[in-house]
């Protein structure tokens, strides 16, 4: 069946834009994961989702990252005011419940 | 707080080799652990998962062990190919949260 999949794959902005990047999970499953990736780095928890709950939001670097599920399925990370430091690939992954995480192709994002 | 790192960050061999990557982390209390490959610019592609109560895992030419305990966890990849050429990337989910923390990752380079 189909994979995570996330969009747009690559956005530049200029700072202080606001981006809102996409995720649709594996149909039916219930957790989602967004990590943010810097360049020769390893993935970094930002925050996770049960269904439409938001159970854990530990990871997002500051009061400028959000990020919604309302229904459940679909996932947005909006990031406000960007700044250079937010320059990143952003990978959304999905499981059913605690089993193996399937990660998306991730978003680039490019903050000029 | 969990720490995980790899070792080598980096290592080129000649086709047809056999050999071992490294993964520890700081916290032993974990639920699982997890290998992943990523190509340049792709998302993440899941190797092998394997349980706090396993010891080891199999999955063709790549073999994968725990050692809880002494926080370590080692990936073995026999009869190396060009095709195998990635990042490996170690992952550990704790017991008392649902995402993974990632170590830096090993860059494996096969050369024909």
């Amino acid at each position: 069946g189909a994979g995570v999949s996330q969009s747009p794959r690559y956005k530049v902005a200029k700072r202080g834009q606001d981006v809102a990047l996409r995720c649709d999970p594996i149909s039916g499953h219930v957790s989602l994961f967004w990590y943010q990736q810097a360049l020769g780095q390893g993935p970094e928890f930002l925050t996770y989702f049960q269904n439409e709950a938001q159970l854990d939001k530990s990871g997002l670097p500051s009061d400028r990252f959000f990020a919604e599920r309302p229904e459940g399925s679909v996932s947005t990370l909006k990031i406000q005011r960007t700044q250079q430091e937010d320059s990143a690939v952003y990978l959304c992954a999905s499981s059913w419940r605690q089993e193996t995480q399937y990660f998306g192709p991730g978003t680039r994002l490019l903050v000029l | 707080k969990q720490e995980v790192t790899q070792i080598p960050a980096a290592l080129s061999v000649p086709e047809g080799e056999n050999l071992v990557l490294n993964c520890s982390f700081t916290d032993s209390a974990i639920y699982n652990l997890q290998w992943f490959r990523q190509d340049p610019g792709k998302g993440l592609t899941s190797l092998l998962l394997i349980q706090s109560s396993q010891r080891e895992q199999t999955s063709g030419r790549l073999n994968a062990s725990l050692d809880k305990s002494s926080g370590r966890s080692t990936l073995y990849i026999a009869a190396s190919q060009p095709g195998d050429s990635a990042t490996y990337l170690c992952a550990v989910r704790g017991n008392y949260g649902q995402n993974f923390v990632f170590g830096p990752g090993t860059r494996l380079s096969v050369l024909p």
